[in-house]
């Protein structure tokens, strides 16, 4: 079936680089998501991509994808302490749906 | 712009009662999501409404589960006879084209 999954936690130092990795299974996707949730707010799209691409860059964010492990990466360079929040790697389960992991959450410290 | 916006924010309701909750979808959005988020869990697909074409209810958990889009915009999500287990955040989510859904506040629902 489909399943993603992430690693729960992520801990950086404000300055270095965050990297958030997820695992899918479902080979058919078409678009694989990166969500950002903020304390008490809803999911903000930070960026997608296509699964035909194996990399999209956009300013500080960069997408990584390995189609072949079903490997999906966010990496946000120069990390600050408002990137803190909780990061969700979503696939395409379909036209209809989103299927999400669990989410990482990304604490970053002086 | 503005957003998706859901009422209420919070709902504390006792077990058994009905809930109703509410979205309203960025205008000239078509399609129209409802995802519950339990307590450190990722997001679970509730109902998926396209315009005017038949809404897949796969992802509902229950028959106490229900959801309406009234002209095409607004919808409701109503929860039959509130169970403990029924508590988490009810998101819901609009789109114009099927790859961007853009997410509103959420609704918190407790279930005493």
């Amino acid at each position: 079936g489909e399943d993603v999954e992430q690693s729960l936690f992520l801990s950086v130092r404000e300055g270095d680089s965050s990297v958030i990795n997820c695992t899918y299974t479902d080979s058919s996707s078409t678009y694989l998501y990166w969500y950002k949730q903020e304390p008490g707010a809803g999911l903000q799209l930070l960026t997608y991509i296509f699964s035909n691409m194996d990399m999209k860059q956009d300013q500080r964010l960069t997408v990584l994808l390995n189609k072949k492990d079903k490997h999906l990466s966010l990496r946000i360079a120069d990390t600050q302490t408002g990137d803190s929040a909780i990061y969700f790697c979503a696939e395409s389960g379909g036209y209809n749906k989103l299927i999400f992991g669990a989410g990482t959450r990304l604490a970053v410290h002086p | 712009g503005a957003g998706v916006s859901q009422s209420p924010s919070n709902k504390v309701t006792e077990k058994g009662k009905d809930v109703e909750l509410r979205c309203d979808p960025i205008s000239g959005h078509t399609a129209l999501y409802w995802y519950r988020q339990s307590l450190g869990q990722g997001l679970e697909f509730l109902i998926y409404f396209q315009g005017n074409s038949a809404p897949d209810k796969s992802g509902l958990p229950s028959d106490r589960f229900s959801a309406e889009r009234t002209g095409g915009s607004v919808s409701t999500l109503t929860i039959q006879r509130t169970q403990q287990e029924d508590s988490a955040v009810y998101l819901c989510a609009s789109s114009k084209q099927w790859n961007e859904q853009f997410f509103g506040p959420g609704t918190r629902l407790t279930v005493l």
